[in-house]
């Protein structure tokens, strides 16, 4: 079963705008990642934030983190036709012997019309 | 750098029938882990192997089955295919740092498409 659920699960927008896609999710992490896909490829790492991190940004993305309301939320900006993909959240719960184990959720389908 | 790779890209098999999908991790990888991702769901995790040994298991039966050879590279076996089986296999490759702590961020293939018919 999936921990995460990404909220909405498609989002159609107009280039230029920007996209905002939540994730909740039900343990307790130490991380959570957002990954894209494209087309039913495989998966791209996008950012990563720790537990103990409130938000972080790389280029044009933003993540936030609240671990109160076990929620995280991707915000990409000035979107692009190519950022047409769909995007998952992923949380790390636990490490047991080094072994990590990766839990996804469901994935927002993002369309950027032009 | 190569980056993660897997094969084949698709295949077809029947119920009933047994498959091996193949992976070699990211070049300076160490641990691969195997997924199933559905058509229009979240990947699934299925096991992670690292020095040739399963790690973790997700929920998955033991019809499942995998393997790491001394290259670190892996392969996933199916027994007895079920129409259910249909999906996106991905591999994902990950590094033990030094210290023994391991990096967070997982390198995904492309994936190998299996349709059981």
């Amino acid at each position: 079963s999936q921990q995460g659920e990404e909220d909405p699960q498609a989002l159609s927008i107009q280039e230029g705008e920007n996209a905002t896609m939540n994730c909740s999710y039900k343990t307790s992490i130490n991380n959570l990642q957002w990954y894209r896909q494209n087309s039913g490829r495989g998966l791209v790492h996008l950012i990563l934030i720790r537990s103990n991190e409130r938000e972080k940004h790389s280029g044009r993305l933003r993540v936030t983190l609240d671990t109160s309301k076990k929620s995280s939320s991707l915000l990409i900006t000035a979107s692009r036709a190519a950022d047409t993909a769909s995007y998952f959240c992923a949380t790390d719960a636990y490490r047991i012997q080094g072994a990590q184990k990766l839990v996804f959720g469901q994935g927002t389908r993002l369309t950027i019309n032009p | 750098d190569a980056g993660v790779t897997q094969s084949p890209t698709h295949l077809i098999k029947t119920r009933g029938q047994q498959v091996t999908l193949r992976c070699s991790p990211k070049s300076g990888h160490d641990t691969v882990s195997w997924y199933q991702q559905a058509l229009g769901q979240g990947p699934q995790f299925i096991f992670q192997y690292y020095e040739e040994e399963e790690r973790q298991r997700g929920n998955f039966p033991d019809r499942f089955s995998g393997h790491q050879f001394p290259n670190y590279s892996s392969e996933l076996n199916v027994n007895a295919l079920l129409l259910g089986d249909s999906a996106l296999y991905l591999c994902a490759s990950s590094l033990v740092l030094s210290g023994g702590t391991r990096a967070y961020e997982q390198y995904f293939g492309p994936g190998t498409r299996l349709t059981v018919t």
